[in-house]
């Protein structure tokens, strides 16, 4: 079992519809989490952190976090075809290393 | 503008030839770190410093290192580069163990 685990994707939506993108992660002792985004080529780029239960709302951007299923969310509103891109989930590893252990991404188009 | 900043951008070199990569960052930040990013692999962590002098291994240390002797700088240094360490090169710093990591823009390196 992968420690960060994306559906590949990629995942089409329409210009202006909601996107939802999910991510599973394995040690349950996990207590930080991020989405990056990632145009082709280029660095990702931090979109949200969540570190508690519960929703965290950023403009067009929610992350939701339940520690107790150890699922991580990313819902993009009104999503826009600039939101195409690799979206990847990252948990902060547990102990004392400095270990940020990232999911394999997945590919968002939005038609225009 | 804080930012971390690598250098070069586009490399091509020889086997064996070795080479440094430069990161640098400007936001007095205690931890960084170098990760490779390959296609369907995603990105793997390669060594991390936690500060000044103190440096350990990442997932995929092997053919590589680093050193930090200063806070800002973290170059990755490749002794006797091969043809698997064509990848692209992250660098990323982070306030603390637990908050989000700020990339570079990315290294490009190709091995012939």
């Amino acid at each position: 079992q992968k420690e960060v685990e994306q559906n590949s994707g990629p995942l089409s939506v329409p210009e202006g519809a909601i996107a939802s993108l999910n991510c599973t992660y394995s040690d349950r002792g996990s207590q930080s989490f991020f989405w990056y985004r990632q145009y082709s080529g280029k660095s990702p780029e931090l979109i949200m952190s969540i570190y508690s239960n519960g929703d965290k709302e950023d403009g067009r951007f929610t992350a939701q976090l339940n520690k107790a299923s150890q699922y991580v969310s990313l819902l993009i509103r009104d999503s826009q075809p600039s939101d195409s891109a690799t979206y990847l989930c990252a948990v902060k590893g547990v102990g004392s290393s400095y270990k940020l252990i990232f999911g394999s991404g997945t590919r968002l188009l939005v038609r225009p | 503008e804080a930012q971390v900043t690598q250098n070069p951008r586009y490399l091509i070199t020889v086997t064996g030839k070795k080479l440094t990569v430069t990161c640098s960052q400007n936001m007095n930040h205690e931890y960084m770190s170098w990760y490779r990013q390959d296609p369907g692999l995603g990105l793997r962590q390669i060594y991390y410093s936690m500060n000044v002098e103190v440096t350990d291994k990442g997932d995929v240390p092997e053919g590589y290192k680093v050193s930090r002797k200063e806070k800002r700088n973290f170059p990755l240094i490749l002794e006797s580069p091969s043809p698997n360490q064509t990848s692209l090169y992250f660098c990323a710093s982070s306030r603390t163990r637990d908050t989000e990591a700020f990339f570079g823009q990315g290294t490009r390196l190709t091995v012939v």
